[in-house]
């Protein structure tokens, strides 16, 4: 079974900023099936990249994704406070077909 | 535009089943994707795969609750279904329902359209 394991912990930036965020694999994985949630309190996540680099509809090019192999990125830039929120990377497995989640990574921009 | 709805008791005692359903508006549910899951998050914790049922009717179970597990489809409701037995305090959770729709996300398994989460207590 896979594990992702997200860094850093905790994250406070200032608005303009760049923020980078890691997920590594415990083992290689197919870039096809690594994903990216933004989820804010109380609400349902949302899809922000699929395929560990292109953006889901509707998601600004603020938000972009890069990655190969056991070392994924999701890097956002010119950090608005809109983007404080828990990012979750996801993987998909195909045998047996499954999801994995990272433990998610907490980003506060004040 | 598709969207999901979770419903179903919010309290459920140790020992029972807690069954939760999710329904497809804004589209069929025959036709709209070709797989639907169900995603948990306890308390202050993060996202948990809970299980997916495919068109072809096929389930897959996260192993830890697969013996515990049963996810469905009505389509004549269209709706699909979550049956948890012998739940226990470690079930606490918001439960969401969700799905790939977006035809460009196809074959990357990511899930772009959720319910807004239903909200389980498991207690006496």
């Amino acid at each position: 079974e896979i594990v992702l394991t997200q860094s850093p912990g905790p994250l406070s930036l200032s608005p303009g900023e760049r923020a980078t965020l890691s997920c590594r694999a415990s083992q290689s994985v197919t870039t096809n099936y690594l994903a990216w949630y933004q989820q804010k309190p109380g609400q349902a996540p949302r899809l922000l990249i699929y395929g560990a680099s292109s953006r889901a509809t509707g998601i600004p090019d603020r938000f972009s994704g890069s990655g190969s192999g056991t070392d994924f990125t999701l890097t956002i830039s010119r950090l608005e406070p809109e983007d404080s929120a828990v990012y979750y990377c996801q993987h998909y497995g195909s045998s047996p077909p499954m999801y994995t989640f990272g433990h998610g990574t907490k980003l506060e921009i004040k | 535009q598709l969207q999901l709805q979770e419903s179903g008791p919010g309290l459920v005692k140790p020992s029972e089943t807690l069954s939760l359903t999710c329904t497809v508006s804004g589209g069929s549910i025959s036709s709209s994707s070709y797989y639907w899951g169900w995603i948990r998050q306890p308390p202050g914790k993060g996202l948990e795969w809970v299980g997916s049922i495919y068109y072809s009717g096929s389930t897959y179970y996260t192993p830890s609750l697969k013996s515990r597990l049963t996810i469905s489809v009505d389509t004549s409701k269209n709706q699909f279904s979550l049956k948890l037995s012998s739940v226990t305090a470690a079930d606490t959770a918001v439960y969401y329902c969700a799905s790939p729709v977006d035809t460009a996300i196809l074959g990357y398994y990511g899930m772009d359209v959720w319910g807004q989460g239903t909200t389980v207590i498991v207690s006496s």
